[in-house]
Formats: structure tokens, sequence, C-alpha cells
């Protein structure tokens, strides 16, 4: 059964840094999330994107914060200048529709900013 | 409460009795989906139900949604310790590209 991967499982960056999360949705899907999880708090959606353009974000989002698609295959999270607070569980979701649609999980990269 | 509430935040019970989880949210939507995730683990979804959906199962799930009452259930039939994991609900808000809403989940505890 087709899956979303994600790498690395676990970075471990000092404050300041720059990290790339990758992901690699399923081949046939259209439409690519970014999510965050705090350690013991919900699920947050971070942002959207179809068609190689963000589509949506939320206000967690911000300058900080870039997506890119490089290839037909990567989709990637950049982080310029990691925050303590950007410790989380990082998943990547897809999904072919985004209406009416289940959106599949990757299993997510721990980031933990010392 | 905020879209996608759920309730009870935890619960335990014992082998082979039926765990049954609610959530509630404030806008309209196009489907809620339930998902579960193993401790510190991804998220692995379970089922969607559409909004002109009413009930609809899978193995031993069973899902309800009340559109007028902006609720769902998720039942877990004759649980099994493997179900032990955290449960959310997911709901869109009605949105073009389907953002997903999670509430802060029903941890699950069942014992062997």
């Amino acid at each position: 059964e087709p899956e979303v991967t994600q790498t690395p499982s676990h970075q471990v960056t000092q404050m300041g840094q720059e990290v790339i999360l990758r992901c690699v949705p399923i081949s046939n899907h259209l439409y690519f999330y970014w999510y965050r999880q705090i350690l013991g708090q919900k699920v947050e959606f971070l942002v959207s994107f179809y068609n190689n353009e963000i589509s949506e974000k939320s206000e967690i989002f911000d300058d900080q914060f870039s997506v890119e698609r490089p290839d037909g295959s990567n989709f990637t999270l950049k982080i310029r200048s990691t925050k303590l607070e950007d410790s989380a569980m990082y998943f990547c979701a897809s999904s072919w529709d985004p209406s009416g649609d289940t959106q599949y999980f990757g299993p997510g990269t721990r980031l933990t900013v010392l | 409460s905020q879209q996608g509430e759920e309730d009870p935040q935890a619960l335990s019970i014992q082998e082979g009795e039926n765990a049954t989880m609610n959530c509630s949210y404030k806008t309209s939507i196009n489907n809620l989906q339930w998902y579960r995730q193993n401790s510190g683990r991804g998220l692995v979804h379970l089922i969607l139900i559409r909004s002109n959906e009413r009930e609809k199962h899978s193995g031993r799930l069973r899902v309800t949604l009340d559109t007028s009452k902006k609720s769902s259930s998720l039942l877990i039939t004759a649980s099994r310790a493997a179900d032990t994991a955290s449960y959310f609900c997911a709901t869109d808000e009605g949105s073009g590209y389907n953002k997903l809403i999670f509430g802060a989940g029903t941890r699950l505890a069942v014992h062997p």
C-alpha cells in the first residue's frame, strides 16, 4: 500500500540554524500539507500546497518557513532560523482531492531545537 | 469549545469492552475524519465520514455523524490491548483546500 514517507525521523539542531524536513507524498496525489504537533498538544495545520504554490497557510507559517516541491516526488519544509519553540513533531500529508478525500500522513520528523 | 474537540480526554477500559469517543465541532464541514496515534508516532487514518452520511463502519469501528448537533462518535467494539492509543477527530471547515482542524484527542488505554 502506498504511503507517505518522511526523513529524517529525528533532527536535532541548534537555535538559529536552518533545517529542511523532507517528505515523499503518495505518488498520484496532488495536494500536500505540513502539520506540526508540539509535545502534548494538538496537531496544528501549517500549510497546504497545490500546483506548485501555497494554497493556504496558518498564522504559525511565518516568514521563517517555506515549502518547496523541488522535483516530481519530494516536498520539503524549510525553517530558516530555528527557535526553541519550533521543537515539535512535523507531519507531512497528501491527498488526491482536497475536498472529501482522506489525507494520508507520514510518520513524522521529530525536530529538537537546542 | 474549539473545532474538533473530543471527549472524554482519557478512557480506560478492559479488553473486550467497547470504547466510545465523542467529537464536537463548530463550523459546517465537508467531512470528518478519525485518526489514531500511538505514543510518539505518526497519524494513522481510520475512517472518513462525509457530511451527507450518518453512519459508517469499518471492521470493529463504527462512526456516526450528526450534523444538526455538530458532533460525531467513534465506537470501537471488542477492544484489544493493541487499540491503546490516542484518537483524534479532524474536520475541515468546508474550505476548498481541506486543511484539517484537529481536536486534543482521547487517550484510550485498553488493559488485558
